[in-house]
């Protein structure tokens, strides 16, 4: 159960675009098409921005992508906007009911 | 709409219990498997716990196995989670999540502080 790897901050500029990896393991995201990407800002619970890699929920902004290569997930935000910036977090099943999430990373719009 | 409110966190010794409750609505509860998941003050989010939409199953995160409980009382909406033998390091805000494939919304959460 050790957690996914994100980098701990990014940056970028409004109207820029950033990508925030995740690193895992062949036991979760190397196997299951079950990622998920988190938004939280301060003093709020996460928001659910895209699932199984790059699905987006109703209501979520198509400038919100991802991907999956291997054992390594990504999420990118195209242009930029100040009110992108909080923490996101990626979430991978990992068998047997389990879940692992990322460290998180803190996304500073410049 | 989709909501779920925790409730029964607070301060709690060393040692001490404590039972956290989630309350559902806006879907049908018993068709929902559950989770919890905690966030450490300043840290990132730990799965720590999932029960089945029946909840004749259960399963833990290391860190909180043989120490806490998960259940649920579909009658009346509502998720669980008895949490014995408190550390500090059990000193979190605590989120009820559904799970639908993943866990797709969240209650607003609730601090549970452990310390003497």
């Amino acid at each position: 159960q050790s957690a996914l790897t994100q980098p701990a901050s990014v940056s970028g500029s409004p109207g820029q675009s950033i990508t925030i990896s995740c690193t895992g393991t062949s036991n979760d995201i190397g196997n299951y098409n079950l990622v998920s990407w988190y938004q939280q800002r301060p003093g709020k619970a996460p928001q659910l921005i895209l699932h199984e890699g790059s699905k987006r929920p109703s209501g979520v902004s198509n400038r919100f992508s991802g991907s999956k290569s291997g054992t390594t997930a990504s999420l990118t935000i195209s242009g930029l906007q100040a009110e992108d910036e909080a923490d996101y977090y990626c979430c991978s099943y990992a068998g047997s009911s389990t879940w692992v999430f990322g460290g998180g990373t803190s996304l500073t719009v410049l | 709409e989709v909501q779920l409110v925790e409730s029964g966190g607070g301060l709690v010794q060393p040692g001490g219990s404590l039972r956290l409750s989630c309350v559902a609505s806006g879907f049908t509860f018993s068709s929902y498997e559950m989770n919890w998941v905690r966030q450490a003050p300043g840290k990132g989010l730990e799965w720590i716990s999932y029960i089945t939409n029946s909840g004749s199953g259960t399963f833990y995160a290391d860190s909180v196995k043989g120490r806490f409980t998960i259940s649920r009382d579909n009658a009346k909406n509502s998720l669980f989670l008895q949490m014995n033998s408190l550390r500090a390091e059990d000193t979190a805000i605590y989120y009820c999540a559904r799970e639908d494939s993943i866990m797709d919304y969240w209650g607003h959460g609730i601090l549970v502080t452990v310390s003497s």
